[in-house]
């Protein structure tokens, strides 16, 4: 199925440094969403962009909906070990889509304290 | 803030049985809900979307005879696995969006299921 290009696959980094992942996609979304995901758990929302060029924060985590509505970009400051999992994008379609969310790959965040 | 439900938590079964999977939002309404399925170590796939009151739509190479979807009221979305296979075994996560709160989705904590 479709699916967005999320990078990087992985991370390894020392507790308090920054962190960065981002998606990208050949098709245009109306919304993008970052979801964290913990082992045997459902995906849990952090931010949603609704509109093209918008930068949102939610704690030390901030995000913004690229201008082409192509991409987005999320970071993280200061991380902590409470940060470990798997973080995964989603683009939202609209115009008779159902407003599925289509996936990236997922970046697996691992945190040395 | 929106929970949604899913139950059992994990299942095991035998091959060729039929497993029944619930998904409720408990305190919003959902029109609409949508089934994911995750294979270990990648990333969650769309089966189908669940609207209240009419037929699932499936995507492209999910059979709807093998994965029979149920909504039948604005909170509640059942998926059976048929005649299940150990192929089937996976993780099954539902999200019910809220069409009340910007159509956001929000997800189940999912439901393991192994197929012996």
């Amino acid at each position: 199925g479709q699916q967005l290009n999320q990078s990087p696959q992985s991370m390894f980094i020392q507790e308090g440094e920054d962190v960065s992942m981002n998606c990208t996609s050949s098709s245009i979304f109306n919304t993008w969403l970052w979801y964290k995901q913990d082992p045997g758990e459902g995906p849990v929302l952090l931010i949603a962009l609704y509109k093209a060029g918008e930068l949102t924060s939610n704690g030390r985590l901030t995000a913004q909906f690229g201008i082409t509505r192509k991409d987005s970009f999320l970071n993280i400051s200061a991380s902590i070990p409470s940060d470990v999992g798997i973080y995964f994008c989603a683009g939202q379609l609209w115009y008779n889509q159902g407003g599925k969310l289509i996936f990236g790959q997922g970046t697996e965040l691992s945190v040395k304290p | 803030g929106a929970v949604v439900s899913q139950h059992p938590s994990w299942v095991i079964c035998k091959s060729g049985t039929s497993v029944k999977i619930e998904c409720r939002s408990l305190d919003f309404q959902a029109t609409t809900m949508f089934w994911y399925r995750q294979f270990p170590k990648q990333s969650l796939m769309l089966m189908a979307t669940s609207n209240e009151g009419s037929k699932a739509t499936y995507e492209q190479g999910v059979e709807k005879d093998k994965f029979l979807i149920n909504h039948a009221s604005l909170t509640l979305s059942t998926l059976t696995v048929t005649s299940a296979h150990p192929e089937d075994s996976s993780f099954y996560i539902c999200s019910a969006r809220d069409a009340d709160s910007t159509d956001t989705q929000y997800f189940g904590p999912g439901t393991r299921l192994t197929v012996l």
